[in-house]
Protein backbone atom coordinates (compact mmCIF):
# COMPACT_ATOMS: atom_id res chain seq x y z
CA UNK A 1 0.00 0.00 0.00
CA UNK A 2 0.89 3.77 -0.13
CA UNK A 3 3.24 5.17 2.60
CA UNK A 4 3.58 8.88 2.79
CA UNK A 5 6.31 10.69 5.22
CA UNK A 6 6.00 14.50 5.57
CA UNK A 7 8.78 16.32 7.61
CA UNK A 8 9.55 17.96 9.44
CA UNK A 9 6.66 17.71 12.03
CA UNK A 10 7.03 21.05 13.95
CA UNK A 11 7.96 24.26 11.90
CA UNK A 12 7.85 27.53 13.51
CA UNK A 13 8.47 30.73 11.50
CA UNK A 14 8.48 34.64 12.07
CA UNK A 15 5.12 36.20 10.56
CA UNK A 16 6.00 37.13 6.79
CA UNK A 17 8.45 34.34 6.17
CA UNK A 18 7.84 31.77 4.22
CA UNK A 19 6.94 28.05 5.11
CA UNK A 20 8.11 24.77 3.63
CA UNK A 21 6.56 21.07 4.35
CA UNK A 22 8.07 18.34 2.28
CA UNK A 23 6.85 15.05 1.81
CA UNK A 24 7.39 11.44 -0.38
CA UNK A 25 5.63 9.00 -1.14
CA UNK A 26 6.20 5.07 -2.73
CA UNK A 27 2.84 4.14 -4.99
CA UNK A 28 4.30 5.29 -8.38
CA UNK A 29 0.76 4.63 -9.68
CA UNK A 30 -0.43 7.87 -6.75
CA UNK A 31 -1.79 10.67 -9.33
CA UNK A 32 -3.33 12.98 -6.26
CA UNK A 33 -1.92 15.27 -4.13
CA UNK A 34 -4.01 17.33 -2.46
CA UNK A 35 -2.84 19.23 1.34
CA UNK A 36 -5.02 19.69 4.24
CA UNK A 37 -5.09 22.61 7.19
CA UNK A 38 -6.17 21.07 10.59
CA UNK A 39 -7.25 24.10 12.85
CA UNK A 40 -8.12 23.47 16.68
CA UNK A 41 -10.95 21.86 17.62
CA UNK A 42 -11.92 21.63 13.71
CA UNK A 43 -11.99 19.38 10.76
CA UNK A 44 -9.29 18.99 7.96
CA UNK A 45 -10.00 21.20 5.16
CA UNK A 46 -8.70 21.16 1.52
CA UNK A 47 -6.40 24.41 0.53
CA UNK A 48 -4.61 23.57 -2.51
CA UNK A 49 -4.31 19.75 -4.34
CA UNK A 50 -2.47 19.14 -7.26
CA UNK A 51 -2.74 16.18 -9.82
CA UNK A 52 -0.01 13.86 -11.59
CA UNK A 53 0.55 15.60 -15.18
CA UNK A 54 1.19 18.82 -13.71
CA UNK A 55 4.36 19.97 -11.97
CA UNK A 56 3.70 23.19 -10.01
CA UNK A 57 0.30 25.16 -8.75
CA UNK A 58 0.00 28.41 -6.85
CA UNK A 59 -2.98 29.92 -5.19
CA UNK A 60 -2.24 33.31 -3.57
CA UNK A 61 0.40 32.55 -1.35
CA UNK A 62 -0.12 29.04 -1.66
CA UNK A 63 1.80 26.90 -3.59
CA UNK A 64 2.69 23.17 -4.32
CA UNK A 65 5.34 21.58 -6.19
CA UNK A 66 5.17 17.61 -7.47
CA UNK A 67 8.06 15.49 -8.59
CA UNK A 68 7.01 12.73 -9.94
CA UNK A 69 10.34 10.96 -10.20
CA UNK A 70 11.78 11.58 -7.03
CA UNK A 71 8.03 10.93 -5.51
CA UNK A 72 8.04 14.22 -3.58
CA UNK A 73 5.70 16.85 -3.11
CA UNK A 74 5.75 20.18 -1.33
CA UNK A 75 3.58 23.20 0.17
CA UNK A 76 5.42 26.27 0.17
CA UNK A 77 3.18 29.42 2.20
CA UNK A 78 4.69 32.77 1.40
CA UNK A 79 4.28 35.91 3.70
CA UNK A 80 3.17 34.06 6.45
CA UNK A 81 0.50 35.21 9.13
CA UNK A 82 -0.63 34.29 12.22
CA UNK A 83 -3.64 32.73 11.09
CA UNK A 84 -1.55 30.42 9.15
CA UNK A 85 -0.89 28.61 12.46
CA UNK A 86 -2.26 25.24 12.03
CA UNK A 87 -1.39 21.16 11.35
CA UNK A 88 -0.98 21.06 7.72
CA UNK A 89 -1.25 17.35 6.79
CA UNK A 90 -0.19 15.99 2.95
CA UNK A 91 -1.44 13.01 1.12
CA UNK A 92 -1.28 10.70 -1.81
CA UNK A 93 -4.08 8.90 -3.41
CA UNK A 94 -4.47 6.90 -6.57
CA UNK A 95 -7.54 8.53 -7.29
CA UNK A 96 -11.03 7.83 -9.84
CA UNK A 97 -14.15 7.46 -9.96
CA UNK A 98 -15.81 7.41 -6.17
CA UNK A 99 -12.15 4.93 -5.10
CA UNK A 100 -10.45 8.03 -3.55
CA UNK A 101 -8.07 6.22 -0.77
CA UNK A 102 -6.24 9.02 0.53
CA UNK A 103 -2.96 8.16 2.74
CA UNK A 104 -2.49 10.91 4.85
CA UNK A 105 1.46 12.09 6.35
CA UNK A 106 1.63 12.64 9.68
CA UNK A 107 1.26 16.05 9.97
CA UNK A 108 3.30 19.45 10.27
CA UNK A 109 2.58 20.91 13.18
CA UNK A 110 3.12 25.08 11.98
CA UNK A 111 3.25 28.06 14.28
CA UNK A 112 3.52 31.62 13.01
CA UNK A 113 5.02 33.83 15.77
CA UNK A 114 3.78 37.29 15.12
CA UNK B 1 -25.91 25.57 6.89
CA UNK B 2 -23.31 22.97 8.07
CA UNK B 3 -22.73 20.88 5.28
CA UNK B 4 -20.84 17.58 6.63
CA UNK B 5 -22.37 17.18 10.53
CA UNK B 6 -21.33 14.78 13.13
CA UNK B 7 -23.14 13.79 16.32
CA UNK B 8 -22.32 13.99 19.03
CA UNK B 9 -19.44 15.77 19.29
CA UNK B 10 -18.12 14.02 22.68
CA UNK B 11 -18.45 10.54 24.01
CA UNK B 12 -17.56 9.53 27.16
CA UNK B 13 -17.87 5.78 28.03
CA UNK B 14 -16.77 3.00 30.04
CA UNK B 15 -14.80 0.05 28.40
CA UNK B 16 -17.26 -2.89 26.91
CA UNK B 17 -19.42 -0.60 26.26
CA UNK B 18 -21.64 0.26 22.86
CA UNK B 19 -21.92 3.35 21.19
CA UNK B 20 -22.69 5.28 17.45
CA UNK B 21 -21.70 8.16 15.93
CA UNK B 22 -24.05 9.70 13.08
CA UNK B 23 -22.87 11.24 10.28
CA UNK B 24 -24.89 13.20 7.55
CA UNK B 25 -24.13 15.36 4.59
CA UNK B 26 -26.23 17.98 2.77
CA UNK B 27 -24.08 18.69 0.10
CA UNK B 28 -25.52 16.52 -2.59
CA UNK B 29 -21.90 14.36 -2.34
CA UNK B 30 -22.44 10.37 -3.53
CA UNK B 31 -19.06 9.30 -1.39
CA UNK B 32 -19.16 9.07 2.66
CA UNK B 33 -16.07 8.53 4.35
CA UNK B 34 -14.86 7.62 8.25
CA UNK B 35 -11.41 7.95 9.39
CA UNK B 36 -9.94 7.73 12.60
CA UNK B 37 -7.42 10.47 14.17
CA UNK B 38 -5.69 9.51 16.98
CA UNK B 39 -3.45 11.28 19.76
CA UNK B 40 -0.50 11.85 17.48
CA UNK B 41 -2.49 13.03 14.81
CA UNK B 42 -2.68 10.65 12.57
CA UNK B 43 -5.15 10.46 9.98
CA UNK B 44 -6.70 7.21 9.04
CA UNK B 45 -9.04 5.71 6.36
CA UNK B 46 -11.76 3.42 8.32
CA UNK B 47 -14.64 2.80 5.75
CA UNK B 48 -15.98 4.53 2.33
CA UNK B 49 -19.38 4.26 1.11
CA UNK B 50 -20.60 5.08 -2.55
CA UNK B 51 -24.29 5.13 -3.09
CA UNK B 52 -24.81 3.07 0.05
CA UNK B 53 -22.54 0.78 -1.01
CA UNK B 54 -19.36 -0.34 0.85
CA UNK B 55 -16.12 1.07 -1.19
CA UNK B 56 -13.47 0.88 1.07
CA UNK B 57 -12.86 -1.68 4.12
CA UNK B 58 -9.38 -1.18 5.59
CA UNK B 59 -8.25 -3.12 8.13
CA UNK B 60 -10.48 -2.47 11.08
CA UNK B 61 -11.92 -4.67 13.99
CA UNK B 62 -15.11 -5.96 13.29
CA UNK B 63 -16.74 -4.73 16.61
CA UNK B 64 -16.53 -1.34 14.28
CA UNK B 65 -19.95 -1.59 11.59
CA UNK B 66 -20.65 1.62 9.49
CA UNK B 67 -23.95 1.92 7.97
CA UNK B 68 -25.33 3.63 5.06
CA UNK B 69 -29.06 4.37 5.20
CA UNK B 70 -29.21 6.59 1.98
CA UNK B 71 -26.29 8.55 0.32
CA UNK B 72 -26.58 11.22 2.89
CA UNK B 73 -26.17 9.66 6.14
CA UNK B 74 -22.75 7.12 7.24
CA UNK B 75 -23.63 5.80 10.97
CA UNK B 76 -20.70 4.05 12.89
CA UNK B 77 -21.54 1.21 15.44
CA UNK B 78 -19.00 0.41 17.50
CA UNK B 79 -19.18 -2.42 20.13
CA UNK B 80 -17.26 -3.52 23.04
CA UNK B 81 -15.75 -0.21 23.32
CA UNK B 82 -11.80 -0.97 24.13
CA UNK B 83 -9.27 1.79 25.30
CA UNK B 84 -6.86 1.93 22.12
CA UNK B 85 -10.34 3.05 20.66
CA UNK B 86 -10.14 6.57 22.42
CA UNK B 87 -9.93 9.29 18.96
CA UNK B 88 -10.85 11.78 16.79
CA UNK B 89 -13.36 10.01 14.45
CA UNK B 90 -14.30 12.24 11.08
CA UNK B 91 -16.24 11.73 8.65
CA UNK B 92 -16.44 13.14 5.29
CA UNK B 93 -18.08 13.35 1.73
CA UNK B 94 -16.70 13.74 -1.79
CA UNK B 95 -18.74 13.87 -4.90
CA UNK B 96 -17.69 10.96 -7.17
CA UNK B 97 -14.70 11.54 -9.74
CA UNK B 98 -13.20 14.52 -7.32
CA UNK B 99 -10.81 13.86 -4.59
CA UNK B 100 -11.42 16.72 -2.69
CA UNK B 101 -13.03 15.60 1.03
CA UNK B 102 -15.41 17.38 2.94
CA UNK B 103 -14.97 16.68 6.69
CA UNK B 104 -17.29 17.20 9.57
CA UNK B 105 -15.96 18.50 12.66
CA UNK B 106 -15.01 15.18 14.35
CA UNK B 107 -16.81 13.13 17.63
CA UNK B 108 -14.29 12.88 20.10
CA UNK B 109 -14.73 9.52 21.82
CA UNK B 110 -12.90 8.63 25.33
CA UNK B 111 -12.61 5.24 26.45
CA UNK B 112 -12.66 4.67 30.64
Amino acid sequence: GENVEQHPSTLSVQEGDSAVIKCTYSDSASNYFPWYKQELGKGPQLIIDIRSNVGEKKDQRIAVTLNKTAKHFSLHITETQPEDSAVYFCAASRGGGSNYKLTFGKGTLLTVNP
Amino acid sequence: DTAVSQTPKYLVTQMGNDKSIKCEQNLGHDTMYWYKQDSKKFLKIMFSYNNKELIINETVPNRFSPKSPDKAHLNLHINSLELGDSAVYFCASSRMGTGELFFGEGSRLTVL
